[in-house]
């Protein structure tokens, strides 16, 4: 059973550049959440995707989108990066069976730094 | 909002100690989890209380949840340098949202 990754592990942009970060989901598992941890807090939820449609989304503006693939792999896109952007983006991916959700399982995150 | 105050924010102690940390809240949660963070990791869950004083025990690591389920602790007896890390708790929202508490940084010297 392959466990939740992320790439890349770290990058570096500028402001106003466009990032996207990539996340492949555990075997079995059909939902994909992001996360932003920002240096000293707690992870905070960005969105999830399910059947590939966004469905929920936290308090980031839509500069925030992502995509979630068949496979069920998914990708967070941030547009006009800003300085603030610079964290921990961590990708957690889920089962959910008839609106039942299973425990989710974190991959080891993406470290973005905006210059 | 769904607020989750951790308590301390830092510890330090000597390997043997005990310790007893906090997650508070003033909503009342469906169930509390407990991660553990490594340096370079994503968090990896501990354990999940669902019922209202309910005590569950891992290994060392003893979680409960309040009985009015607005808040739960995590003891952890005889600490370990193997304890050293991040303890967030969180707890479900909407959607399977979670919502995460800043985190208890735990350092525990040999």
């Amino acid at each position: 059973e392959t466990g939740v990754t992320q790439s890349p592990t770290h990058l570096i942009k500028t402001r106003g550049q466009q990032v996207t970060l990539r996340c492949s989901s555990q075997s079995g598992h059909n939902t994909v959440s992001w996360y932003q941890q920002a240096l000293g807090q707690g992870p905070q939820f960005i969105f999830q995707y399910y059947r590939e449609e966004e469905n929920g989304r936290g308090n980031f503006p839509p500069r925030f989108s992502g995509l979630q693939f068949p496979n069920y792999s998914s990708e967070l896109n941030v547009n006009a990066l800003e300085l603030d952007d610079s964290a921990l983006y961590l990708c957690a991916s889920s089962l959910v069976i008839g609106g039942r959700s299973y425990e989710q399982f974190f991959g080891p995150g993406t470290r973005l730094t905006v210059l | 909002t769904q607020l989750l105050e951790q308590s301390p924010q830092f510890l330090s102690i000597q390997e043997g100690e005990n310790l007893t940390v906090y997650c508070n809240s003033s909503s009342v949660f469906s169930s509390l989890q407990w991660y553990r963070q490594e340096p370079g990791e994503g968090p990896v869950l501990l354990v999940t209380v669902v019922t209202g004083g309910e005590v569950k025990k891992l290994k060392r690591l003893t979680f409960q949840f309040g009985d009015a389920r607005k808040d739960s602790s995590l003891h952890i007896t005889a600490a370990q340098p193997g304890d050293t890390g991040l303890y967030l708790c969180a707890g479900p929202g909407a959607n399977s949202k979670l919502t995460f508490g800043k985190g208890i940084t735990l350092s525990v010297r040999p």
